[in-house]
């Protein structure tokens, strides 16, 4: 099983910075990894897959780098929605797996 | 639209078999490369992928959890059934399901019912 480790646990940000969320694959999984995004209380989000292509109705302001094992997410000027749990997955190998997510909180 | 929804109970008693249903609008399970998957999150935990079921009735499982589980779906009646049995407190969770899009090899999901709690307590 591929394990995922995302850091760091927590991000404080302020709003109008960048956030630079990172990922990393116990072994390579190439560019097949997805990045979700979940608030309190709700589901999560799909953001990006294929390690950088933003899903449907996602901004621009959300991009996503990276393949082989070293995977970033990058929110280019945090907005106050922006603040949630952020979690990547891998679904190169079976069984797919998530990394245990990264909180980014207002600083 | 794409909607999902689970249903079931939000209490269980350890040893009892959950059984949760995913009923989804906005699709076909018929439709090649679609499926369902079923997602947990224990409160305040990562989330874990349980099972998928794909349009062809093609399944698989969480290697660590297959033993108990079984996913079924009735294309006819846009539903996705999920068993898991002998419960123990460590699967008290939320449970989601979440749609697979076609037209890629890539196991993800782009859309999420609201999740349920169960509960698993004496």
């Amino acid at each position: 099983e591929i394990v995922m480790t995302q850091s760091p646990a927590t991000l404080s940000v302020s709003p109008g910075e960048r956030a630079t969320l990172s990922c990393r694959a116990s072994q390579s999984v190439s560019s097949n990894l997805a990045w979700y995004q979940q608030k309190p209380g709700q589901a999560p989000r799909l953001l990006i897959y294929g390690a950088s292509t933003r899903a449907t109705g996602i901004p621009a302001r959300f991009s996503g780098s990276g393949s082989g094992t070293e995977f970033t997410l990058t929110i280019s000027s945090l907005q106050s929605e922006d603040f949630a749990v952020y979690y990547c997955q891998q679904y190169n190998n079976w069984p797919i797996t998530f990394g245990q997510g990264t909180r980014l909180e207002i600083k | 639209q794409i909607t999902l929804k689970e249903s079931g109970p939000t209490l269980v008693k350890p040893t009892q078999t959950l059984t949760l249903t995913c009923t989804f609008s906005g699709f076909s399970l018929s439709t090649s490369g679609v499926g369902v998957g079923w997602i947990r999150q224990p409160p305040g935990k990562a989330l874990e992928w349980l099972a998928l079921i794909y349009w062809d009735d093609d399944k698989r499982y969480s290697p660590s959890l297959k033993s108990r589980l079984t996913i079924t779906k009735d294309t006819s009646k846009n539903q996705v059934v999920l068993t898991m049995t002998n419960m123990d407190p460590v699967d008290t969770a939320t449970y989601y399901c979440a749609h697979r899009p076609a037209g890629t090899p890539a196991v993800l999901f782009d859309y999420w019912g609201q999740g349920t709690l169960v509960t698993v307590s004496s």
